[in-house]
């Protein structure tokens, strides 16, 4: 079982509909959780973190986070194009600033 | 602030030669960094954990005598790839913890993208 689960995708919402990324782990002991975005040919930008069970939000971003079904997702609200990439979810691995990435979802956002 | 320079952006080599990245740290002093790799369509793999003063921890799979790591310094890491081959052809990424910002949340160079010939 890999440690971090992603659907490949592609998930393609129409522009201004809210797009849902979830991601499974399977460590129980993760305590950090982080969403980036990559585009094509490029490195992985952050998009946020959440540490605590519940939702986070930030701006048209929210992640959302249960530990005990041990999934974290990342809903997408007002999709634009822009939005168009691959989304990957990443676990912190122990104390030592390491990052576990899931495979990534690719999201087509099309007008 | 927090960031991650890498170079060269992307390098084409012949087999059996040597290409060496680099990792600086622009604004602030990284004691850790971190080597990806990455091949198309696929997730970014750790490597390696780059120490400063000390050698490098490489995860499982990875050959040590193959990808030298240096971290001679705060601000610069190096990753060689020595007599690579064309299976070796990837994007590798660095990354730092970003400061002042919580466990675990890294800034990532711009990645370098090798093709061997």
């Amino acid at each position: 079982q890999k440690e971090v689960e992603q659907n490949s995708g592609p998930l393609s919402v129409p522009e201004g509909a809210i797009a849902s990324l979830n991601c499974t782990y399977s460590d129980r002991g993760s305590q950090s959780f982080f969403w980036y975005r990559q585009y094509s040919g490029k490195s992985p930008e952050l998009i946020m973190f959440i540490y605590s069970n519940g939702d986070k939000e930030d701006g048209r971003f929210t992640a959302q986070l249960n530990k005990a079904s041990q999934y974290v997702s990342l809903l997408i609200r007002d999709s634009q194009p822009s939005d168009s990439a691959t989304y990957l979810c990443a676990l912190g691995a122990g104390g030592y600033n390491k990052l576990i990435f899931g495979a990534g979802t690719r999201l087509a956002v099309h007008p | 602030g927090a960031v991650v320079s890498q170079h060269p952006s992307w390098v084409i080599c012949k087999s059996g030669t040597s290409v060496k990245i680099e990792c600086r740290s622009l604004d602030f002093q990284a004691t850790t960094m971190f080597w990806y790799r990455q091949f198309p369509k696929q997730s970014l793999m750790l490597m390696a954990t780059s120490n400063e003063g000390s050698k490098a921890t490489y995860e499982q799979g990875v050959e040590k005598d193959k990808f030298l790591i240096n971290h001679a310094s705060l601000t610069l890491s190096t990753l060689t790839v020595t007599s690579a081959h064309p299976e070796d052809s990837s994007f590798y990424i660095c990354s730092a913890p970003k400061l002042d910002s919580g466990a675990n949340v890294l800034t990532f160079g711009a990645g370098s993208r090798l093709t061997v010939l």
